[in-house]
């Protein structure tokens, strides 16, 4: 079984200020790491993700989150975010090669950027 | 390159109804995962299908049950709808029993009254 904690439930930041979500999450079983975006009253984009391979990983967006498997943290950072960028941010793990996919998320982070 | 869509977008239905909720998967996409999204909090997993079979289950009563069919589109049914059922249900898609990376339909929102 896994668990994520996301430990801010709410992050204001300036416009283009940097920006970091902090994810971490626990598991008995190696997991594949996964941040997504909800901008309000749609569904769950993918963010990024990561599988395997290098620890840092990007979107096309400017995002960037480092897998730290010795402090089981998947943190998101942004070095200058955009008034867009306004939306709620969920991590979400599964485990590797187990039985199906299934994803647990954590509670979400609200970023709100101010002009 | 056809992403996942659900239907409807937002239903209103009273308590003790039921209800069924419609998941197009992705082009290529075989396995489709619904999942509950409350009110201020994040998604949490009701179950999969993959070949037409229920293969995984979160902690939801029986009251929640789906199916798949043979195009993979997939139907989410809940009976005696209660109050706490208000929510988004989102629909996700991936490529085979096990595929690492799951896309999201837009939801559907249910308020239950």
């Amino acid at each position: 079984a896994q668990s994520v904690t996301q430990l801010d439930s709410q992050v204001p930041v300036f416009e283009e200020a940097p920006v970091e979500l902090r994810c971490n999450y626990s598991s008995s079983v190696s997991v594949y790491l996964f941040w997504y975006v909800q901008y309000p009253n749609q569904g769950l984009q993918l963010l990024l993700k990561y599988l395997s391979g290098s620890t840092l990983v990007e979107s096309i967006n400017g995002f960037e989150a480092e897998f730290n498997k010795s402090q089981t943290s998947f943190h998101l950072r942004k070095p200058s975010v955009h008034i867009s960028d306004t939306a709620e941010y969920f991590c979400a793990v599964s485990g590797v090669k187990a039985a199906g996919n299934k994803l647990t998320f954590g509670g979400g982070t609200r970023v709100l950027v101010k002009p | 390159d056809a992403g996942v869509t659900q239907s409807p977008t937002h239903l209103i239905k009273t308590r003790g109804q039921q209800v069924t909720l419609r998941c197009s998967p992705k082009s290529g996409h075989d396995t489709v995962s619904w999942y509950q999204q409350a009110l201020g909090q994040g998604p949490q997993f009701i179950f999969q299908y993959y070949e037409e079979e229920e293969r995984q289950r979160g902690n939801f009563p029986d009251r929640f049950s789906g199916h798949q069919f043979p195009n993979y589109s997939s139907e989410l049914n809940v009976n005696a709808l209660l109050l706490g059922d208000s929510a988004l249900y989102l629909c996700a898609s991936s490529q085979g029993w096990g595929g690492e990376t799951q896309y999201f339909g837009p939801g559907t929102r249910l308020l239950v009254l």
